[in-house]
């Protein structure tokens, strides 16, 4: 499984962008790259997925460059429920790794009023 | 539709007990895997399963066993505890599919005294 890099932590303020980067250099041909947000003692929630390219839905998009060794998540106008640990996971969930993802440390972002 | 149940939210226990965790799939998502979480060690993978069968297993000691029944619903036991087992116990469900994401529940805290 691709091993991940993120910043261990990140400050904003609300009503701002925010932008997250991942560094995966080893990134398998068949690897998706998801992101997860979690609150304290919550579970990790499904943000957003993507291969290649822009992806968007409702709460962010996800940039993914053509070489795909990195990818950005957006956040636009975070608000301070925001603040959470984001997880960038690069991988797939099927095929023969069913259910078996590898978490990295994860981003934690703050936002501040 | 309702999302992943995890019983019971909390759960204190002494060592050397052994205790029996229990995670309700999404309805018609067939593959359930548990993760552990500390704040050492961030989320780890336990095992997964499906149709009853375990087919991924992380690098757990064999106190740590689980099983999946027909309906999907999914236990798992941790025999003679350790104090270092303490965690945050997450269970996710996803479906049979290549690249399909998991769903978490918010988890089961168990504090082992």
């Amino acid at each position: 499984l691709a091993k991940t890099t993120q910043p261990i932590s990140m400050d904003s303020y609300e009503g701002q962008e925010v932008n997250i980067t991942c560094s995966h250099n080893n990134i398998a041909t068949n690897d998706y790259i998801t992101w997860y947000q979690q609150f304290p003692s919550q579970g990790p929630r499904f943000i957003i997925q993507g291969y290649k390219t822009k992806v968007t839905n409702e709460v962010a998009s996800l940039f993914i460059p053509a070489d795909r060794k990195s990818s950005t998540l957006s956040l636009p106008r975070v608000s301070l429920s925001d603040t959470a640990v984001y997880y960038c996971l690069v991988g797939n969930a099927g095929g023969t790794s069913y259910g078996k993802l590898t978490f990295g440390q994860g981003t934690i972002l703050t936002v501040h009023p | 539709k309702a999302g992943v149940t995890q019983t019971p939210r909390y759960l204190i226990k002494t060592r050397g007990q052994q205790v029996t965790l229990s995670c309700s799939p999404i309805s018609g998502h067939r593959s359930v895997s548990w993760y552990q979480q500390t704040p050492g060690q961030g989320l780890q993978f336990l095992f997964e399963y499906f149709s009853e069968t375990q087919r991924n297993k992380g690098n757990f000691p064999g106190r740590f066993s689980g099983r999946q029944f027909s309906n999907s619903r999914s236990e798992m036991n941790v025999s003679t505890l350790e104090l270092g087992d303490s965690a945050l116990y997450l269970c996710a469900s996803s479906l049979e599919q290549y690249n399909s994401p998991l769903h978490f529940g918010n988890g089961t805290r168990l504090t082992v005294t």
